[in-house]
């Protein structure tokens, strides 16, 4: 089945530590997106990428990286310079050039926590 | 982006419909209405989007005022997995860079 992949599920980072969180989609599309959730709150897009090796901040990209080397994959390293870490991560993807706004794909989640 | 404005909440019971409003008074002509809806401790899943005209699918319905300022997604029988946070989003012809996410619907569902 095509989908989104995200790991782990659950993350700890102690202070002063990079963490990696992987997303990996099947589906073929060439879009794919971070975003952050605090609880109670929607989504807000940390980084997003529409082909590979080229990537755009979003609303809130301090404290974050990414990379696309390859059009399935496209990783998020949460920086110790990210004071406040703490949320749920979503990735996404979606196929770009159609007309109606195409609907972005989600996977389950990555929930990060400080020790 | 233009804004969406939604209740914080709606109760329902099951198998009766639901109708979960969204204003969107802002809305410009090349936006089009998309509604995800999000489970707990899962990533957001589409459930259907449109334009100008009513739209089904084999999850919802969506009612679309005549104006455009206003729709409402339709469940017609509501069942204890349709309890999520419901989301309206404006997306604009073309582009979908970035899904602006407010705080959504919380729906319960009564057994």
């Amino acid at each position: 089945d095509g989908g989104i992949t995200q790991s782990p599920k659950y993350l700890f980072r102690k202070e002063g530590q990079n963490v990696t969180l992987s997303c990996e989609q099947n589906l073929n599309h060439d879009a794919m997106y971070w975003y952050r959730q605090d609880p109670g709150q929607g989504l807000r897009l940390i980084y997003y990428s529409q082909i590979v090796n080229d990537f755009q901040k979003g609303d809130i990209a301090e404290g974050y990286s990414v990379s696309r080397e390859k059009k399935e994959s496209f990783p998020l390293t949460v920086t110790s310079a990210q004071k406040n870490p703490t949320a749920f991560y979503l990735c996404a993807s979606s196929i770009l050039g159609q007309p109606t706004g195409q609907p972005q794909h989600f996977g389950d989640g990555t929930r990060l926590s400080i020790l | 982006d233009a804004k969406t404005t939604q209740p914080n909440s709606m109760e329902s019971n099951e198998e009766e419909p639901v109708h979960l409003p969204c204003n969107h008074s802002t809305i410009s002509g090349t936006d089009y209405i998309h509604w995800y809806r999000q489970l707990p401790s899962q990533g957001p899943e589409y459930v259907i989007h449109g334009l100008t005209s009513n739209v089904n699918n084999r999850m919802a319905s969506l009612a679309i005022a005549e104006d455009r300022k206003s729709s409402t997604l339709i469940l017609h029988r509501a069942t204890l997995r349709d309890a999520a946070v419901y989301y309206c989003i404006l997306i604009t012809q073309g582009g979908s860079e970035k899904l602006v996410f407010g705080k959504g619907t919380k729906l319960t569902v009564n057994p």
